[in-house]
């Protein structure tokens, strides 16, 4: 069974552009989640997906946005790009509809630099 | 914020010896997961460990779990050259069953020399 993927794997932006990553579960898992990794704030949770609907969001502006596909597919968005905004994005793959005792899957990761 | 703890920050080991790392968390789990990341990629997932159990193994892992103290330990027996990476442990938030959401630690870098 093929792992998560995601892509691109690395990405280089100017402040103020925006920035569309894409995350592929593994196949028959229907939950997503994002997280950010940065080395100041470590690892942190930006938005769950559940069946296309977005179940659970982070502490994050207004400038950071998601969706999920009927199959599955995951993106996230990032307007008006702040150089704060450089970090690993990770998303997880989870099975069924997270909730207790669900292992997360994670991809390799987005780099995401912001110059 | 975080949820969790690590200590400690950075342990550095021979091969062959044992590696213990511990994490806290501050509020009530329903089950906490270990995961490693090697050099900045993606997360492997390691064990995952429920709130009504005190110790699992997997491999020459063994987790415990201690919810009336709110933490948790890693050791890695035997370690390798290829355990060289970083450790987190991550908790879900006891009550929020319709969410995934992963509270991480701050992590422990682990060394192993050869």
């Amino acid at each position: 069974k093929a792992g998560v993927t995601q892509t691109p794997r690395y990405l280089i932006k100017t402040r103020g552009q925006q920035v569309t990553l894409s995350c592929s579960p593994i196949s028959g898992h229907r939950s997503v989640s994002w997280y950010q990794q940065t080395p100041g704030q470590g690892l942190q949770f930006l938005f769950e997906y559940f069946s296309e609907t977005q179940r659970n969001k982070g502490n994050f502006p207004g400038r950071f946005s998601g969706r999920q596909f009927s199959n599955s597919r995951s993106e996230m968005n990032v307007s008006t790009l702040e150089l704060g905004d450089s970090a690993l994005y990770l998303c997880a793959s989870i099975p069924g509809l997270a909730g207790v005792g669900e292992t997360q899957y994670f991809g390799p990761g987005t780099r995401l630099l912001v110059l | 914020s975080q949820q969790g703890e690590e200590d400690p920050q950075a342990l550095s080991i021979q091969e062959g010896e044992n590696a213990t790392m511990n994490c806290s968390y501050k509020t009530s789990i329903n089950n906490l997961q270990w995961y490693r990341q090697n050099s900045g990629r993606g997360l492997v997932h390691l064990i995952l460990i429920r709130s009504n159990e005190r110790e699992k193994h997997s491999g020459r892992l063994r987790v415990t779990l201690d919810t009336s103290k709110k933490s948790s330990s890693l050791l890695i027996t035997a370690s390798r050259a290829a355990d060289t990476a970083s450790y987190f442990c991550a908790t879900d938030v006891s009550g929020s069953s319709n969410t995934g959401k992963l509270i991480f630690g701050q992590g422990t870098t682990l060394q192993v020399k050869p």
